[in-house]
């Protein structure tokens, strides 16, 4: 079946270091991209849908400057933490649907858990 | 805007015990439903989903029907498993899988052997 590949699946670094975290479509082309982000013991709340090739869509109160949404092409999309600060320590999820068939769910990634020190 | 409501957790129960956890929805159109399963340290693994009214979605034992007269979609499974320790999160999606998807809360499970 289709699989998402999202690296890393965790990562610990400093105040104001700068993260990337990638999504790929192994097995499909991905037209269309999402991240979420779930805090501790809560539901996924989505951040961005990315369409290749244009400019991400942001959720209300997402800062699109803090959190850059790359999707250059139809199997890969990138999130990076601008800066990042502890308040940005949260597991990161993507999903990625396909053209193709109207009828296909979002495949999700297994997540990145950021740690910022 | 559209919403998720699910029972809240944690749930435990014993194996072969009945599990049913409760989810009801609120959508301007005729959404999608969808049951996911998360375990811990993972992603989402879809469970089961429906796409229209009266449809049953099942999976691994689980069961989840479509019902638009009560905007519900609970989740069942006649008898539990160890191994169906998890968060379980039920969505929704307005055009199948090509718009955002929004969850609900999720729901503990705990299975005691």
């Amino acid at each position: 079946g289709a699989v998402v590949s999202q690296h890393p699946s965790w990562v610990i670094c400093k105040s104001g270091t700068s993260v990337k975290i990638e999504c790929r479509s192994l097995d499909f082309q991905a037209t269309t991209m999402f991240w979420y982000r779930q805090f501790p013991k809560q539901s996924l709340m989505l951040m961005a849908t990315s369409n290749e090739g244009s400019k991400a869509t942001y959720e209300q109160g997402v800062e699109k400057d803090k959190f850059l949404i790359n999707h250059a092409s139809l199997t890969l999309s990138t999130l990076t933490v601008t800066s990042a600060h502890p308040e940005d320590s949260s597991f990161y999820i993507c999903s990625a649907w396909g053209r193709g068939n109207s009828n296909q769910p979002q495949h999700f990634g297994d997540g990145t858990r950021l740690s910022i020190l | 805007g559209d919403s998720v409501t699910q029972m809240e957790g944690p749930v435990t129960l014993s194996e072969e015990a009945f599990l049913t956890i409760n989810c009801t929805y609120t959508a301007t159109g005729y959404p999608s439903l969808f049951w996911y399963v998360q375990y811990p340290g993972e992603g989402l693994q879809l469970l089961l989903k429906a796409t229209k009214a009266d449809d049953k979605g099942s999976n691994k034992g689980f069961e989840a029907t479509y019902r638009k007269e009560t905007t519900s979609f609970h989740l069942e499974k006649g008898s539990v498993q160890v191994s169906d320790s998890a968060v379980y999160f039920c969505a929704l999606s307005n055009q199948g899988g090509s718009e955002k998807l929004v969850f609900g809360k999720g729901t503990k499970l705990t299975v005691n052997p």
